[in-house]
């Protein structure tokens, strides 16, 4: 139990162009996802908390505009790159927090997406 | 502010002995403490978390960590490593008080175990 995917694994794109990450919690509902960025052997970055039927929750830092976060339903979440730039490559990573389990319990991840933009 | 720290970038281990990957962090209020996995173009894997309670904590892979609360650290360690235990393991904090589940990740430490 607990899967969680993303669609698609990998993606390339132009720069200019829009791309959408899916992240799906398979066998089980997720009012709380969550979005990071990992670059190249660094750690994970947390970009947004994704809460179902209402607006995403940005870190400092993270443009809300250029990263849109949609959570429209309870086993899915989508993070679009907006007008993508070579220097959003890096590898997105989604996780899932089943309901009513707070900070004590730990996350699902998807398997991540590797974003290369041209 | 949540923190966490590993203060290896990389272990290297031969295979079949001991092998502890370090963490230390910083919370305010009472940690939650997470060690996660990561094999190559992958995502992360859950190994084990403290909560409250006995201080050693067993995990999945034959894997534990120890929670010190003096020293504000958690590290993770297992008796005869494997090769196959060679991959990216992060350590992660939450806090009690947070007002959000969201979690800080360690900067990572690579083991290596070699045959």
């Amino acid at each position: 139990g607990a899967v969680v995917s993303q669609h698609p694994s990998r993606v390339i794109c132009k720069s200019g162009t829009s791309v959408k990450i899916e992240c799906r919690s398979l066998d089980f509902q997720a009012t709380t996802m969550f979005w990071y960025r990992q670059f190249p052997k660094q750690s994970l970055m947390l970009m947004a908390t994704s809460n179902e039927g209402s607006k995403a929750t940005y870190e400092q830092g993270v443009e809300k505009d250029k990263f849109l976060i949609n959570h429209a339903s309870l086993t899915l979440s989508t993070l679009t790159v907006t007008s993508a730039h070579p220097e959003d490559s890096s590898f997105y990573i989604c996780s899932a927090l089943p309901p009513g389990r707070g900070s004590y319990n730990e996350q699902f991840f998807g398997p991540g997406t590797r974003l290369t933009v041209l | 502010a949540q923190s966490v720290a590993q203060p290896e970038d990389q272990v290297n281990v031969a295979e079949g002995n001991p092998l502890t990957v370090k963490c230390t962090y910083s919370v305010s209020g009472n940690p939650y403490l997470f060690w996660y996995v990561q094999y190559p173009n992958r995502g992360l894997q859950f190994l084990l978390k403290y909560i409250t309670g006995d201080n050693l904590v067993k995990g999945s892979y034959g894997f534990e960590a120890e929670f010190n609360k003096s020293q504000t650290s958690f590290h993770l360690k297992k008796p005869s490593a494997l090769v196959s235990d060679s991959a990216l393991y992060f350590c992660a904090v939450s806090s009690g008080y947070s007002s959000a589940s969201k979690i800080i990740f360690g900067s990572g430490t690579r083991l290596s175990i070699r045959p």
